[in-house]
């Protein structure tokens, strides 16, 4: 069964920083990891896509990385701003199916 | 244009009524899901078709019946309603779970 840890739970930084957000997960048969983002009261944006083959995916300012042998993940928001302020989610599929198992979430504030 | 759409935005209901939630997707993908976020943010599959075809089937209360009438549409019926199906019902699609995750926008279910 597929367990899927954050963290933090929730992080705080100033403008302009760069900022690592955690994710591990217990079954390594994955076949994709996505990381989300969701903002209060709205749905979640998918933000990168990364499959069981791949090592990193990169979209402008953030980089998401995946080490399936360790079951981690990491996502990077390089200078950070006010408008990253958004819950983090993660999510990995459980042995490769239809299936996403996703984590509670990072909170992140970051300050003007 | 929406690639996944759900109505009603809110749902206010009383206990013991039945109501239904509506899903489209315009992505073309062949899979789609229904996903409840509890009142601690924590999102969780309910059920999925592929090409309207119940492949996951969690552990939910039968009083939550899916319909697929086509594979763009994934309807979520509930009778029944109690205080603690109270959540935010999410609709999200993707190719088999091969691809990446499109979610909707989501409904938000308050029982009183």
């Amino acid at each position: 069964k597929q367990e899927v840890t954050q963290i933090p739970a929730a992080l705080s930084v100033p403008e302009g920083e760069n900022l690592v957000l955690n994710c591990s997960f217990t079954d390594s048969a994955i076949y994709n990891l996505q990381w989300f983002r969701q903002d209060p009261g709205k749905g979640l944006t998918s933000l990168l896509l990364i499959q069981s083959s791949q090592r990193e995916q990169t979209s402008g300012r953030l980089n998401a990385s995946l080490d399936k042998s360790s079951g981690r993940s990491t996502l990077y928001i390089a200078a950070s701003q006010p408008g990253d302020s958004a819950t983090y989610l993660c999510a990995a599929d459980q042995g490769g199916s239809e299936k996403l198992v996703f984590g509670k979430g990072t909170k992140l504030t970051v300050n003007p | 244009d929406t690639a996944v759409s759900q109505t009603p935005k809110y749902l206010v209901t009383q206990m013991g009524n039945d109501k239904s939630i509506k899903c489209e997707q315009n992505l073309g993908h062949d899979t789609m899901y229904w996903y409840k976020q509890d009142s601690k943010k924590f999102l969780k599959i309910m059920f999925s078709y592929n090409n309207k075809e119940l492949i996951i089937n969690e552990t939910v209360p039968n009083r939550f019946s899916p319909k697929s009438p086509d594979k763009a549409h994934l309807n979520l019926h509930i009778n029944s309603l109690e205080l603690g199906d109270s959540a935010v019902y999410f609709c999200a699609s993707s190719h088999r779970g091969r691809t990446e995750a499109f979610f909707g926008q989501g409904t938000r279910l308050t029982v009183v």
